[in-house]
């Protein structure tokens, strides 16, 4: 099992509609949650970051951690045709990244105008 | 302020020979790390320099090392290619490490091809 899942889509959603992205992670001591937005042939872009459970805004958009489920979720509202991207969440230790981050596959969002 | 550069973008090698990819971090950042991406595994951690020292290494062969200079510009190695090898190679670039607290931002990557 991976530490760090997250269903692929393709998501495709008409404009303007909210739009959820969900990763679930099995280890309890990931303490930090990001989520990040690729488009295709460029590199990944820090979209948002949170620390233990919680909610956190910003602008259209929403990221929310339940430690005790272990999931993690991203809220696009009044979804634009610009937002069709790869969506990859992260994750990390408390106090040390021996391992890195740890990444969910990713999931390809498609807007549809 | 300008962000993570790597170069090249593009490259296409031949299996059993070696590339050296390059990455400039933002300015005042002191740590590298480095990540494969391919569409089955995902991004997957190679290793992560600060202070011109690796801190950290992920799970790959030896075949793939990298350093850092004294400016924090870094460069990574693969040796003896294998058709495997073929991803995206992700330069990322953060203050002081990928640990708590730290906003991590990646390069636009360099996109290796081995036939």
């Amino acid at each position: 099992q991976k530490e760090v899942e997250q269903d692929p889509g393709p998501l495709s959603v008409p404009e303007g509609a909210i739009v959820s992205l969900n990763c679930t992670y099995s280890n309890s001591a990931f303490q930090y949650f990001m989520w990040y937005r690729q488009y295709s042939r460029k590199g990944p872009e820090l979209l948002m970051y949170t620390y233990s459970s919680g909610n956190k805004e910003d602008g259209r958009f929403t990221a929310q951690v339940d430690k005790s489920s272990k999931y993690i979720s991203l809220f696009i509202r009044d979804s634009q045709p610009s937002d069709s991207a790869t969506y990859l969440c992260a994750t990390a230790y408390s106090g040390g990244g021996a391992d890195g981050l740890t990444f969910g596959k990713g999931t390809h969002l498609i807007i549809q105008p | 302020k300008a962000g993570v550069t790597q170069t090249p973008r593009y490259l296409i090698k031949t299996r059993g020979q070696q590339v050296t990819l390059s990455c400039s971090p933002i300015s005042g950042h002191r740590s590298v790390s480095w990540y494969q991406q391919t569409p089955g595994q995902g991004l997957q951690f190679l290793f992560e320099y600060f202070s011109e020292t690796q801190r950290n290494k992920g799970n790959f062969p030896g075949r793939f090392s990298g350093r850092q200079f004294s400016n924090s510009r870094s460069e990574m190695n693969v040796s003896t290619l294998e058709l495997g090898d073929s991803a995206l190679y992700l330069c990322a670039s953060s203050l002081t490490g990928q640990h708590s607290g730290n906003t991590i931002y990646f390069g636009e990557g360099s996109w290796l091809t081995v036939v």
